[in-house]
């Protein structure tokens, strides 16, 4: 099992650009997450899903959207990038609640 | 939204140093993770402690869940520059819930 899988790994925006994050998880998981990660700082919650058709809101959910149409798949939606989204962004994924296994991340940079 | 604070927030040790680092809340959690991260990978998970004065240990490592199930501590043993990492705690507030994240603590360890 290649777990969770997150494209891409680098990118550069320039403000006012958009863009989707890719997670592919093959673990069969119902949830799925998306955090993200300030220098130094713990992991804040963007959106989360618990099956596929469903998702919600978490801590710091301006400025993105996401959607699942599959179990496997959970795509994270920059629209208007702006300087306050640069950031690491990591893919989770769980069976229920418990475990949440993470992708390498991504590390973005809006400029 | 329920606050987990970690502490210390950096912490830098000698090799064969024994430490111990808390994450605390004013808030109950029916379960809480700890999860280690190194530089340019995700978060992975260490332990879940889910009863109120458990105690479990992974070779060097000793996580407790305090009795009220509000706080927690990791304490480690004759550590080793292999220990160094960010160490994040994590609570659900009930089972099923989605886990919030405190802040890390940094912890690096000198041969």
């Amino acid at each position: 099992n290649a777990g969770v899988t997150q494209t891409p790994k680098f990118r550069i925006l320039k403000i006012g650009q958009s863009m989707t994050l890719q997670c592919t998880q093959d673990m069969n998981h119902n949830y799925m997450y998306w955090y993200r990660q300030d220098p130094g700082m713990g992991l804040k919650l963007i959106y989360y899903s618990v099956g596929a058709g469903i998702t919600d809101k978490g801590e710091v959910p301006n400025g993105y959207n996401v959607s699942r149409s599959t179990t496997e798949d959970f795509p994270l939606r920059l629209e208007l990038a702006a300087p306050s989204q640069t950031s690491v962004y990591f893919c989770a994924s769980s069976y229920s609640s418990g475990e949440q296994y993470f992708g390498p991340g991504t590390r973005l940079t809006v400029l | 939204t329920q606050l987990l604070e970690q502490s210390p927030q950096f912490l830098s040790i000698q090799e064969g140093e024994n430490l111990t680092v808390y994450c605390n809340s004013s808030s109950v959690f029916s379960s809480l993770q700890w999860y280690r991260q190194e530089p340019g990978e995700g978060p992975v998970l260490l332990v879940t402690v889910v009863t109120g004065g458990e105690v479990k240990k992974l070779k060097r490592l000793t996580f407790q869940f305090g009795d009220a199930r509000k706080d927690s501590s990791l304490h480690i043993t004759a550590a080793q520059p292999g220990d160094t990492g960010l160490y994040l705690c994590a609570g659900a507030e009930t089972s099923g819930s989605r886990l919030t994240f405190g802040e890390g603590t940094q912890l690096t360890v000198n041969p």
